[in-house]
This record gives C-alpha cells, structure tokens and sequence, in this order.
C-alpha cells in the first residue's frame, strides 16, 4: 500500500514569492493535516482538511492557506514568504474523523526562502 | 488549554542499555497514545501506539499508560546506536492529536 507522498521535495522560494506544496493521502484518508517543523523545533499545527472543507486552523497568519480536493489530495499555499518561513512542511493524513486511529506522515517538503 | 508535555533531552544511554522516555499530558479525556520517531531531517514515524493503562509490548519497545496519572512513557530495551533520534509523543482526544516537543535520545556505542 502506498504511503502519504508529498512534492516536491525540495522549494526555493524568495522573499516575497508564492509557495505551493502538495500532498496524496494514503488510500482511504479522508483527513489531512499540515504541520511546520522549524530547524530543531516541534510540529506546529497548521491546517487540517476532511471531506473537503477546512476544519481546523493553527496560529498561523492568513497568509497560509489550503484546499483539498475530491480526491483527497491537498494542498498548502503560503503567501508573500519571509524568511522565517523557511522550514520542513509535513503532511499526515488519517481515516475518516473520529476514532483512536492516528496520523501517518510523508515525507515532508524542505521550503527554504532565501 | 490541551498540552503535551516530554523533556526535551538530551537523553544519553550507552548501547544495550534501557532508555526511558516520559510523556505527560493535560485533558483527562484523551483517548488514544501514540509514540513516533524522526530521524534528524526525516518526518515522524509511528512506532508504538496504546489506548489502555497498562503495558504494550513490541520488540524493544514497550508503551506504558497510567490515565489517572495522565501520564505516558516509551522504554526501549537493548538501546542501539540506530535508535538515535528524536521520539515525539502524541495525544489524541476525538480529531485533536496533540505533539510534544520531542525527546532527543543519543545511544553511544
């Protein structure tokens, strides 16, 4: 069974540019999350999708949006980058909401803003 | 406010010892437990998971579960240099999954 992929691997992005990530959930996720991990840092919740609409949002400004489409996949934009948001943006996606089960991560995509 | 709690190491341990890991956590209704490990650079993957008081048993590792104490820990037996890495323990309560910080544990050979 293929796992969460996410692309690309790797961004460079300038100051002041448009990010675009993407992410396919495992098959019969409906649920995605996006988290940030800074370098050396925690997961910082970002986003989380089900059945297509946005259910939950981390303390992040609104410059960092998404979608998720009817399959399921997911993607993440952020708007006019500073610097700061330079991190690795990981996708984890889930079953359907609700229950024990827990989240499974890709591999990540490496955004650096120079 | 919902939180999850772990030291943020360094955790030393020599090869083939038992390295302990702690978890605390806040919201009483917290349903099920989950420990993952993130190789420095890589993302987090699921290694243990339990949702009762008690003890669960895979390989080296063991979860370990007291809900009155709100509190959860990983042991893992016969430590390897290859077990070097950041463990993150994660919560959920409903679709709430919460992150601790990370323990960073180093094995030395």
């Amino acid at each position: 069974e293929a796992g969460v992929t996410q692309s690309p691997t790797h961004l460079i992005k300038t100051r002041g540019q448009q990010a675009t990530l993407r992410c396919s959930p495992i098959s019969g996720h409906t649920s995605v999350y996006w988290y940030q991990q800074a370098l050396g840092l925690g997961l910082q919740f970002l986003l989380w999708y089900d059945e297509g609409e946005e259910r939950n949002r981390g303390n992040f400004p609104p410059r960092f949006s998404g979608r998720q489409f009817p399959n399921y996949s997911s993607e993440l934009n952020v708007n006019a980058l500073e610097l700061e948001d330079s991190a690795l943006y990981l996708c984890a996606t889930a079953p359907p909401a609700g229950g024990r089960d827990t989240q499974y991560f890709g591999p990540g995509t490496r955004l650096t803003v120079l | 406010q919902k939180e999850v709690e772990q030291n943020s190491g360094p955790l030393s341990v020599p090869e083939g010892a038992i390295a302990s890991l702690n978890c605390t956590y806040s919201d009483r209704g917290s349903q099920s437990f989950f420990w993952y490990r993130q190789y420095s650079g890589k993302s987090p993957e699921l290694i243990m998971f339990i949702y009762s008081n008690g003890d669960k048993e895979d390989g080296r590792f063991t979860a370990q579960l007291n809900k009155a104490s709100q509190y959860v820990s990983l042991l893992i037996r016969d430590s390897q240099p290859s077990d070097s890495a950041t463990y993150l323990c994660a919560v959920k309560y409903n679709n709430d999954m919460r992150f601790g910080a990370g323990t960073r544990l180093t094995v030395k050979p």
